[in-house]
């Protein structure tokens, strides 16, 4: 069936780090591929997303594209903040059926 | 703005009782979710609909049963409640131009003893 691999966290940086949070998909077709994320005491959240290959998806400084021939969706960010401390999910959509990674949690330190 | 609703935040049960889990939507959406999210596991997918009376089961089906009999209902029921069913429980309505962002409720975070 389908599922998203996402690495495990949790991951620590510092302030201004470059970030990259891998994540590779199994999937019949050609899912939609998103990131969630969701912050201390908040509910999740759609931080980016992109619908068919080679999109690239951005928000907040956040990218990630759509590679069909690794089936990858890794996300970047050149230069993290402390508030970007939160946990991140992979996603994909595939005839509106949404499944999520196992999430990965980021810790920035200032 | 899409407002989902969940009638609990917060629920404490014993084990064997029959539980209700509420969730309203207000947008007219077809397609509603039915996660558990649990440390380490993130969010896995237990029953979705994509109309009134349909339903599908999602990835851990099992020890729960879904009614969709208004279209801004989906409620989730847990026949007869386990201890590994505590859990935060999570319903979402699927929004945005393609149909490519979910909304999610605020949560039930529920305690079975």
């Amino acid at each position: 069936g389908d599922s998203v691999t996402q690495m495990e966290g949790p991951v620590t940086l510092s302030e201004e780090a470059f970030l990259t949070i891998n994540c590779t998909y199994t999937a019949t077709g050609y899912p939609s591929l998103f990131w969630y994320v969701q912050y201390p005491g908040e509910g999740l959240q759609l931080l980016l997303k992109a619908t068919k290959a080679d999109d690239k998806g951005s928000n907040k400084g956040f990218e990630a594209t759509y590679r069909k021939e690794t089936t990858s969706f890794h996300l970047e960010k050149g230069s993290v903040q402390v508030s970007d401390s939160a946990v991140y999910f992979c996603a994909l959509n595939r005839d509106d059926k949404i499944i999520f990674g196992k999430g990965t949690r980021l810790h920035i330190l200032p | 703005d899409v407002k989902v609703t969940q009638s609990s935040r917060y629920l404490v049960k014993r084990t064997g009782e029959k539980v209700f889990l509420e969730c309203v939507q207000d947008m007219d959406h077809e397609n509603m979710f039915w996660y558990r999210q649990d440390p380490g596991l993130g969010l896995r997918l237990i029953y979705f609909s994509y109309d009134v009376k349909m339903k599908e089961k999602g990835d851990i089906p099992e020890g729960y049963s879904v009614s969709r009999e208004k279209k801004e209902r989906f409620s989730l029921i847990l026949e007869s409640a386990s201890t590994n069913q505590t859990s935060m429980y999570l319903c979402a309505t699927l929004t945005g131009q393609a149909l490519e962002k979910l909304f999610f409720g605020s949560g039930t975070q529920l305690s079975v003893l």
